[in-house]
This record gives C-alpha cells, structure tokens and sequence, in this order.
C-alpha cells in the first residue's frame, strides 16, 4: 500500500529538549516536504527536498532541520524546541513527474512545555 | 507573493444541502489549484486539481472551476453527506513545486 509514514503520532516534550520525527514513504518519490498546521494560518511548509541531499527553505524554517541521506526518509529535526514550534506537523511525498499529487502522512502532534 | 484566501468556517449544513466554499488566490505567474480534504485524524488528501483556467475538476460529487478573471476557485457541491464532514483546504502550487494553503474551512454535515 503506498503510503507516507511518519512518527511518533503523538509528542509532548520540554523546551530545549532535541527530537527527530521520522517520515518515511515508500513510493519512490523524489519530492518530499515538511508543512506545519496552525489554527486561523492554515498549512505553512517548513523545509522540502527535491532529491537525495538536496534540501531547501520553505515559508518558516527557522528552529527547525531536515535531511535527505536516502531517497525513502526525510527526517525533521528541532535541535532546541521551544513552545512557539507546538503544532500539528504533515509529510508530504510526490513524484518529481506529477508533482501535482502530493500524498501526505497522518500527521504528527508536537507538544513543547 | 503568492496566498490563499478561504471563507472561515465552521460550516455547518443538513444532509442534501447544497454547499460552497469559497476561495480565492493571489499568484505571480500561472499557478495550479487544488482542493484538499482532511477527515478526522488523517492526513490530507487530494479532492481535485485544475492546471490552467477555465479548468474544471471534479471527484466524489464535488466541483471546482479555475476563474482566472475573479481568480477564484470556489468548491461546490450539490447535496452533501455525513460523510463529508471534514476540513478543506483550497491550495495553490506555483511552478517549483511549493504549495500555499488556505487556513482551511471545516465541515460538518448533520443528518
């Protein structure tokens, strides 16, 4: 079944405290992205790769790194979470030749205390 | 710059009413739009797509016509289900791949 994995689901850690959310998707695609959903701001996308270690800056990447060592993973990581990155957190994979259809995962809840 | 204005919701009708969501963009150069749909506890989903103007697409009993003189791209349909209860998110996607959303619009269709 193609889909787009992340984990963990559900997160609640402490300020300062570094974490990885993991996205995994095993469709083959080159394009993968990282968005984050806000109450009244709708979807914001925080970094995105267009292939195998080729990363680039979406709208609001600021405390927030990914990385692209495999074609099938695309990690977020928040070296230093603050309260100000709770948020509800989407991985998105698509095909470099449809770019249009995106597949997304389930979502990740961050909580930072 | 590029953004995706959507009517706030919540919106809240009777099975077979006839719904419209409204949206609207703002787009340097000719963008593609999109309709996404989220259920509960999901993820997004893809509803429908338009690449160019005039442009209609369509999937599940739902609509969207790509209005490049009122640049809008209002989602419509005709007699809705519980089923459809959900949140939608109207999206633009300028050429380099990165997508703008709506602060998206929930749904909730009682029997």
């Amino acid at each position: 079944e193609a889909q787009v994995t992340q984990n963990p689901r559900y997160l609640i850690t402490v300020t300062g405290k570094k974490l990885t959310v993991t996205c995994s998707q095993n469709m083959n695609h080159e394009y993968m992205s990282w968005y984050r959903q806000d109450p009244g701001l709708g979807l914001r996308q925080i970094y995105y790769s267009m292939n195998v270690e080729v990363t680039d800056k979406g709208d609001v990447p600021e405390g927030y790194k990914v990385s692209r060592k495999e074609k099938r993973n695309f990690p977020l990581i928040l070296e230093s979470p603050s309260p100000n990155q709770t948020s509800l957190y989407f991985c998105a994979s698509s095909l470099s030749s449809d770019r249009m259809r995106a597949f997304f995962g389930q979502g990740t809840r961050l909580t930072v205390v | 710059g590029n953004s995706v204005t959507q009517m706030e919701g919540p919106v809240t009708l009777s099975e077979e009413a006839f719904l419209t969501i409204n949206c609207t963009y703002t787009a340097t150069g000719y963008p593609s739009l999109f309709w996404y749909v989220q259920y509960p506890g999901e993820g997004l989903q893809l509803l429908l797509k338009a690449t160019k103007a005039d442009d209609k697409g369509s999937n599940k009993g739902f609509e969207a016509t790509y209005r490049k003189e009122t640049t809008s791209f209002h989602l419509e349909k005709g007699s809705v289900q519980v089923s459809d209860s959900a949140v939608y998110f109207c999206a633009l996607r300028i050429p380099g791949n990165q997508f703008y959303f709506g602060t998206g619009t929930s749904l909730t269709v009682i029997p």
